[in-house]
């Protein structure tokens, strides 16, 4: 299943550096969306962006930050992460116009911030 | 906010047995989804129920959207080794900027 591609699908970084999560989604969808993943908890919505505009922020401090050039592809830019922001980001993405609801989730990056 | 409940935490059944989750909510939902997540992987989509009612099965698994709308049950027959897992449910009221709610998901083990 290659629907939707995320790189790296891990990554360690110092709280003063600065990365960048990718997604792609092949699927011809026009949402797309950041969860955060950890352990013990539902998944947490961050990010939503349809037809290219954010469309949530869900309340996400700003070292985050999204960016979406095109319906196929977002980012999240990184930086002076906390050790708390440790966990799984997933990309995911739908067909808005739909209104079916289904999400189609990449695999994830796995995130270690020391 | 919403919460969808989904208990207990953790399963564990033998293989060959069948077994079966739920899904409940204070509010209504007008989509039901069954998520499974494998250890390293992201949550792949299993069974999308859209009616009130409405029954749905995909190979040894089957899955209804209640009749109140605020619940749903996800069923796995003749278990085997590589249903292990985390299965979430996840509700969606559609409409403006309507978004997944999400369960915290069962952890199923299998025994051999």
């Amino acid at each position: 299943e290659t629907g939707v591609t995320q790189t790296p699908r891990h990554l360690v970084m110092g709280m003063t550096n600065k990365k960048s999560l990718k997604c792609e989604q092949h699927l011809g969808h026009n949402a797309m969306y950041w969860y955060k993943q950890s352990a013990k908890k539902p998944l947490e919505l961050m990010f939503v962006y349809n037809f290219k505009e954010q469309t949530e922020n869900n309340s996400v401090p700003s070292r985050f930050s999204p960016e979406c050039p095109n319906s196929s592809h977002l980012f999240l830019h990184l930086h002076t992460l906390q050790p708390e922001d440790s966990a799984l980001y997933l990309c995911a993405s739908s067909q808005v116009t739909s209104g079916s609801g289904e999400q189609y989730f990449g695999p994830g990056t796995r995130l270690t911030v020391t | 906010g919403q919460q969808l409940n989904q208990s207990p935490q953790s399963m564990f059944i033998q293989e060959g047995e069948d077994v079966s989750m739920n899904c409940t909510s204070s509010s209504i939902f007008n989509t039901w989804l069954w998520y499974k997540q494998d250890p390293g992987e992201g949550p792949v989509l299993l069974i999308a129920l859209y009616k009130a009612g409405e029954l749905t099965s995909n190979g040894r698994l089957t899955a209804q959207f209640g009749i109140t709308r605020k619940d749903s049950f996800l069923n796995i027959s003749a278990s085997i080794p590589s249903d292990v897992g985390i299965y979430f449910c996840a509700g969606l009221r559609t409409g403006a900027n309507s978004k997944l709610t999400f369960g915290k998901g069962i952890t199923l083990s299998v025994r051999p």
